[in-house]
């Protein structure tokens, strides 16, 4: 019930291309999904979140997707920078600070 | 505006130690939240704290421990260490009150039980 899927474990994509990491949960109590960036020997970074009355948000080249009735939301990564190579954490929150995390998504960006 | 500050950085400790530590959350950020990450489990919550009581608590031992500050600081410690207890772990702040969802990461501190 607590529990966010995450896929794909990896993905490897040249500059420029979208890569796509998707997310499904079953907690229907989540009110608040944020994305993580996260680089070796440093601490998850805040990348971009949406609350479920939004289907899409954009930031910059980042868009999160938001499909309420599947239970599913998903990261978009526009024109895809090497710059970019780093491990993605979808997370999910119902109250306080506890996050529920997917277990992560490691990218390659190759030039 | 100075970020999550975690000290240790890193350390190392043998089975049967304890560690303590320590936190210091952005300014005016009053909810201070602990994680532990390891390759096998990944991310995971230990507690929260919120001016100074524990708010909520994850799925771990009793060993696990924390207390927060008046000053919103924070610490945690882990009592008779095991081999599994090796991770990153981190600690994460927000504003806390009212509903937010935005949580800052710090650096972590990187044990080593041997």
């Amino acid at each position: 019930q607590q529990q966010v899927k995450q896929s794909p474990q990896s993905l490897i994509v040249q500059k420029g291309g979208i890569p796509i990491i998707n997310c499904a949960y079953e907690n229907t109590a989540f009110d608040y999904f944020p994305w993580y960036q996260q680089f070796p020997g440093k601490g998850p970074a805040l990348l971009i979140a949406i609350r479920p009355d939004v289907s899409e948000k954009k930031e910059g080249r980042f868009t999160i997707s938001f499909n309420k009735s599947a239970k599913q939301f998903s990261l978009h990564i526009m024109d895809s920078q090497p710059g970019d190579s780093a491990t993605y954490f979808c997370a999910a929150l119902t109250s306080g600070s506890r996050l529920t995390f997917g277990e992560g998504t490691q990218l390659t960006v190759n030039p | 505006k100075a970020g999550v500050t975690q000290t240790p950085r890193y350390l190392i400790k043998t089975r049967g130690q304890q560690v303590t530590l320590s936190c210091s959350p952005i300014s005016g950020h009053r909810s201070v939240s602990w994680y532990q990450q390891t390759p096998g489990q990944g991310l995971q919550f230990l507690f929260e704290y919120f001016s100074e009581t524990q708010r909520n608590k994850g799925n771990f031992p009793g060993r696990f421990s924390g207390r927060q500050f008046s000053n919103s600081r924070s610490e945690m410690n882990v009592s008779t260490l095991e081999l599994g207890d090796s991770a990153l772990y981190l600690c994460a702040s927000s504003l806390g009150s009212g509903v937010t969802g935005e949580l800052f990461f710090g650096e972590g501190s990187r044990l080593t039980v041997l």
